[in-house]
């Protein structure tokens, strides 16, 4: 099983739509996670972190479930400009051991 | 302006030859890291450092080297060794040193290209 496990996609959907998306993680003992996004040939950037009581930014909120190992991102409202590759990173064994999913592709159409 | 600068963003090498790609950064953070992305991949680990003159090997660290002399620099050696290295390299850093883990500033990336 992999460290951290994301459903690649695609996503397509319509402007206006709301969207969520999954992450599974393998390490109970983590305690950082984080959604970072990417666009295409670019580096990935933080969009945001993921605290244990949830939180929310806007159009986005991140969600954190430790019994299930899983965290989420929900997009709300969604714009043409959301279109990018979402990736969940979560720390390892280490505190600066990052590890990231594979990504999850969004395309939000006219 | 603050941030992590890698060179170069583009670079073509023939087989059998070593390569050392640069990662530079002015944000005074203590880790840094390099990581390999291949298409439609997520991003491996390949080495980090939390503190300067050391470094932990990640998931796939082999045919790979580096160093840390200098808290802003983390140069990555893509030896002959690596048996496929065309691959987008990232070099990220982080305030957290040996704490908590905080966000990742990324560079650009190199693309490397073996031919």
């Amino acid at each position: 099983r992999k460290e951290v496990e994301q459903d690649p996609g695609p996503f397509n959907v319509p402007e206006g739509a709301t969207v969520a998306f999954n992450c599974t993680y393998s390490n109970s003992a983590s305690q950082s996670f984080f959604w970072y996004r990417q666009d295409c040939r670019k580096e990935p950037k933080l969009l945001m972190s993921v605290y244990s009581s949830g939180n929310e930014d806007g159009r986005f909120t991140a969600q954190l479930n430790r019994a299930s190992q899983y965290i989420s991102l929900l997009i709300r409202d969604s714009k043409l400009s959301d279109s990018a590759t979402y990736l969940c990173v979560v720390n390892g064994n280490n505190n600066n051991d990052m590890r990231f999913g594979a990504g999850t592709r969004l395309t939000v159409k006219p | 302006d603050g941030g992590i600068t890698q060179s170069p963003k583009y670079l073509f090498r023939k087989e059998g030859q070593n390569v050392t790609l640069s990662c530079e950064q002015n944000l005074n953070h203590d880790a840094m890291y390099w990581y390999r992305q291949d298409p439609g991949q997520g991003l491996r680990l390949i080495y980090y450092s939390q503190i300067v003159n050391d470094f932990q090997k990640g998931d796939i660290a082999e045919g790979y080297s580096v160093s840390r002399e200098k808290k802003e620099s983390f140069p990555l050696t893509v030896t002959s060794a690596q048996k496929n290295p065309t691959a987008f390299y990232l070099c990220a850093s982080s305030s957290s040193g040996t704490s908590a883990p905080g966000e990742l500033f990324f560079g650009e990336g190199s693309r490397l290209t073996v031919l």
